[in-house]
């Protein structure tokens, strides 16, 4: 089965600082690869998705997020962090096909803090 | 911009009363999800339905939990009897049915539930 492991719990950056939240997967096959950002007391937002392709892709509000298979690695970057950026981040993995929906598996997320 | 609208937004309850969650997924997106977040987690597949069929509740306690979608568009989620352990953020989500993959999951804004 798959998974997904988020190793920092909390983060704290300073407004301007640059910004790495680190996900790492376990599957077998080729994964597809989502980050989500969850403001508190609100549901999830889709920052940006890998499915194939470059390893490289930009998201919203600036993110980025490179697929690293050697590492079985997908971290979320952002050069510049903005006060409205704090809020929590899950890093999900579709494991598999049911139905033709998907199957999402997160992590425990990621609490990012910004100080200003 | 079509949203998932989810109600109640907030409901505290008593152990072993009865609470049912209301979601009504995107216009034409055939598959509804329901996620339970226990605070400080990341969010949990509950059940999975495509239009009203089943697809995965394996990890839906079915002994006080129960998921319907009759006519394939809006979905009700029921706990009877509530329980402490229940006190999480319930959220709903819906995605397109695509017959490869990629299809991205849009999320409500979630339930609060609060079992006193």
């Amino acid at each position: 089965a798959q998974s997904v492991t988020q190793p920092d719990i909390h983060i704290t950056v300073s407004e301007g600082a640059s910004l790495e939240l680190r996900c790492n997967y376990s599957y077998g096959a080729t994964p597809y690869l989502f980050w989500y950002v969850q403001s508190p007391g609100q549901g999830l937002q889709l920052l940006l998705k890998y499915f194939s392709g470059d390893t490289l892709v930009q998201g919203i509000k600036g993110f980025e997020a490179e697929f690293k298979r050697s590492q079985s690695s997908f971290n979320l970057r952002k050069p510049s962090v903005h006060w409205s950026d704090a809020a929590e981040y899950f890093c999900a993995v579709v494991g598999g096909l049911t139905g033709g929906g998907n199957k999402l598996t997160f992590g425990t997320g990621t609490q990012l803090k910004v100080e200003l | 911009e079509a949203e998932v609208a989810q109600s109640p937004r907030y409901k505290i309850t008593e152990k072993s009363q009865a609470v049912a969650f209301w979601c009504d997924p995107i216009s034409g997106h055939a598959t509804l999800y329901w996620y339970r977040q226990i605070l400080g987690q990341g969010p949990e597949l509950l059940v999975q339905f495509q239009d009203e069929s089943v697809v995965d509740d394996s990890q839906l306690p079915k002994d006080r939990f129960s998921a319907e979608r009759l006519k394939g568009v809006d979905s009700t989620l029921k706990i009877q009897p509530a329980e402490l352990g229940d006190s999480a953020m319930y959220l709903c989500a819906s995605s397109l049915w695509v017959s490869g993959n990629t299809g991205e999951l849009f999320f409500g804004e979630g339930s609060r539930l609060t079992v006193l």
